[in-house]
């Protein structure tokens, strides 16, 4: 049972649009939560993270969001950049538990010039 | 070192060969991590090692498949009589271990087992 659900393969968005990545989860245990991106033939790279204390953590162009109630959360871009073209992870664990990271499947994000 | 260094970055080998992955963290992290990531899946946790403690094996998926580290540096990822199944890309990652779950991947290593 996927403890963390990323459930759109992929998404297109036009440039200078904004990207919408979700992310669901099930444990209720979780309480941070972190956006990796990985591009075709490297590693994840750590994106923007958020605590359950918070529903907001904004960086740059990139925001997440968290609804603890609906165990739901999402990556904003904005404007969307062809750069930012790559697979995003969602991942989630327990504070102070990072052996139990626990990885989405990857959303492909394709942004059109 | 600067950032996760993984080796070899690419590795072809014929079903039921052994494979050894090496994994160099950040220096000072005393956290090590051993993912892999099959054709169209996500993420998938294989190990954990943390200081001296004894390792969390509780994603390797079958007995073929072993890691070792010494102390806080490198690890090695062996897999035994390879199948099919196994490609994928193997990636380690690493992390301060008391600040916070922010992890670092190295960029992975790339297997095809033929």
């Amino acid at each position: 049972d996927q403890q963390v659900k990323q459930n759109s393969p992929s998404l297109s968005v036009q440039e200078g649009r904004i990207s919408i990545l979700n992310c669901d989860y099930t444990n209720s245990m979780f309480d941070y939560f972190l956006w990796y991106k990985k591009y075709p033939a490297e590693g994840p790279t750590f994106l923007i993270s958020i605590s359950s204390i918070k529903d907001k953590n904004e960086d740059g162009r990139f925001t997440v969001f968290l609804n603890k109630s609906a165990k739901h959360l999402s990556l904003h871009i904005v404007p969307s950049q062809p750069g930012d073209s790559a697979v995003y992870f969602c991942a989630a664990s327990g504070l102070g538990s990072a052996r139990q990271l626990t990885f989405g499947s990857g959303t492909q994000l394709t942004v059109l010039p | 070192g600067a950032g996760v260094s993984q080796s070899p970055s690419n590795k072809v080998t014929e079903k039921g060969k052994d494979v050894e992955l090496r994994c160099d963290p950040i220096s000072g992290h005393t956290a090590l991590y051993w993912y892999r990531q099959r054709l169209g899946q996500g993420l998938e946790f294989l190990i954990y090692f943390q200081g001296n403690s004894a390792p969390d094996k509780s994603g390797l998926p079958s007995d073929r498949f072993s890691a070792e580290r010494t102390g806080e540096s490198v690890s090695t990822l062996t897999i035994q009589r390879t199948q099919q199944e196994d490609s994928a890309v193997y990636l380690c990652a690493s992390n301060p271990g008391a600040a916070g779950n922010t992890i670092y991947f190295g960029e992975g290593s790339w297997l095809t087992v033929v």
